[in-house]
């Protein structure tokens, strides 16, 4: 089945500094959802790309789907502690269909 | 946005005994989902289940271990079936925000641990 690969699964970083975390499929996918959950929480849903080439922005967070619409990335700019948590990329299995198939995740550690 | 409750929060069972899991929503939805994850690691869907119909079952999972009801649009159980020690996991619902819109709103889980 769909598969949908994140990298890194870890990531330090300094407070201030960036991350990015990426996400890659080997098929075309029909759109890319993020999501994030807090340590001891649940996934709570950030935002859909679906268009290729596409690129959203809230506030320090920025996103992007590949024009091939066989990756995207989350870039954070300036990492606070209220960043930490675990980012999860998720992939409609295919068109018309509902269920998602989840990334393994990048779990986000802030130094402050 | 939908609010979404589940009980219990967290649960110690022995092995060999079942829990059944309740999930409400607090509006009308076509598709709940249920899911497991296991401490530190990714969400693995279960099962789909759709208000009216037999819940559609991902690879790995059958219903004879996790059945599931959906007796309506905003509530449905999931209970897990003579537990073992590795059934110990996090259970999460979720449902579709609708309407052409394909985010899913989760629940806050419910922590299982099986001795």
């Amino acid at each position: 089945g769909q598969q949908v690969m994140q990298i890194p699964q870890y990531q330090h970083v300094q407070e201030g500094e960036d991350f990015t975390t990426y996400c890659n499929s080997s098929t075309t996918l029909s759109n890319i959802q993020w999501y994030k959950q807090r340590p001891g929480g649940h996934p709570v849903f950030l935002i859909q790309l679906v268009k290729s080439g596409e690129v959203k922005k809230q506030k320090r967070l920025t996103f992007q789907f590949g024009e091939a619409k066989k990756n995207s990335s989350l870039h954070i700019t300036a990492t606070q502690t209220t960043d930490v948590g675990t980012y999860f990329c998720a992939a409609l299995r295919g068109a018309g269909s509902y269920q998602l198939t989840f990334g393994k995740g990048t779990k986000l550690s802030v130094i402050p | 946005s939908a609010v979404i409750s589940q009980k219990p929060s967290r649960d110690i069972c022995q092995r060999g005994t079942s829990l059944t899991i309740q999930c409400q929503v607090d509006s009308q939805v076509t598709m709940m989902f249920w899911y497991r994850q296991q401490p530190g690691q990714s969400l693995t869907l279960i099962a789909t289940a759709n208000q009216g119909s037999e819940a559609t079952y991902e690879s790995g999972f059958v219903i004879d271990k996790f059945p599931i009801s959906r007796p309506n649009l905003t509530f449905s159980t999931l209970t897990v079936s003579n537990m073992s020690p590795e059934d110990s996991s996090i259970y999460l619902c979720s449902v579709e925000r609708g309407a052409s819109y394909n985010e899913q709103f989760f629940g806050p889980g419910t922590r299982l641990t099986v001795l």
